[in-house]
């Protein structure tokens, strides 16, 4: 059972507009939030992250926002360039356990053209 | 600073054969996952190492994986004997304590044919 889902498998954007990729969650024990990018034949990069006591949190071009309530979170990339071109992963954590793993979702790929 | 580090980076094995997944991860990384994808689908949990200890293995999918962390430094995931179903891309990320932020290791591609 995925306890964290992303439902867009792709998205393209054109150079210079913004990306928007969306991210929702099942386990309300969640409270902390991961972006991550991979290229192909690499491992995943950490992004950006976000606590549950924040809406928002911003990093340069890229921004994370959590909605609590619906349980959903969404990673913007303003302006999207071509090196943005990746998969990017979703993850939740529950900081109360001490198990520490993380929980991802099947990525989205993101295709920026010029 | 050294990332983490895989090897092999791609495994093409029979069934029933055995094949060993090693992981060094960052010097002074005292967590230390393994985590697997198959193609198309989410990255799943299969384990976490504190230095030498299991602190979570209820990922493992069987019997048939056995992973160890020797000292508290490198670790192996061995698959024996492997099937079709274990084919995906092995993943290892470690981190310091406290820390969500893993960096990861670029990956096994491990087919079992």
């Amino acid at each position: 059972d995925q306890q964290v889902k992303q439902n867009s498998p792709s998205l393209s954007v054109q150079e210079g507009r913004i990306s928007i990729l969306n991210c929702d969650y099942t386990n309300s024990m969640f409270d902390y939030f991961l972006w991550y990018k991979k290229y192909p034949a690499e491992g995943p990069t950490f992004l950006i992250s976000i606590s549950s006591i924040k809406d928002k949190n911003e990093d340069g071009r890229f921004t994370v926002f959590l909605n609590k309530s619906a349980k959903h979170l969404s990673l913007h990339i303003v302006p999207s360039q071509p090196g943005d071109s990746a998969v990017y992963f979703c993850a939740a954590v529950d900081r109360g356990s001490t198990l520490g793993r993380l929980y991802f979702g099947r990525g989205t790929q993101l295709t920026v053209w010029p | 600073e050294a990332g983490v580090t895989q090897f092999p980076s791609h495994s093409v094995i029979e069934k029933g054969q055995t094949v060993t997944l090693r992981c060094d991860p960052i010097s002074g990384h005292d967590n230390l996952y393994w985590y697997r994808r198959v193609m198309g689908k989410e990255i799943k949990f299969l384990l976490h190492f504190v230095k030498e200890s299991k602190q979570d293995e209820s990922g493992m999918p069987n019997n048939r994986f056995l992973a160890e962390r020797t000292g508290g430094t490198y670790s192996t995931l061995k698959v024996q004997p492997a099937e079709l179903e274990d084919s995906g891309v092995y993943f290892c990320a470690s981190s310091p304590l406290g820390l969500y932020g893993y960096t990861f290791g670029s990956g096994t591609r491990l087919t079992v044919v």
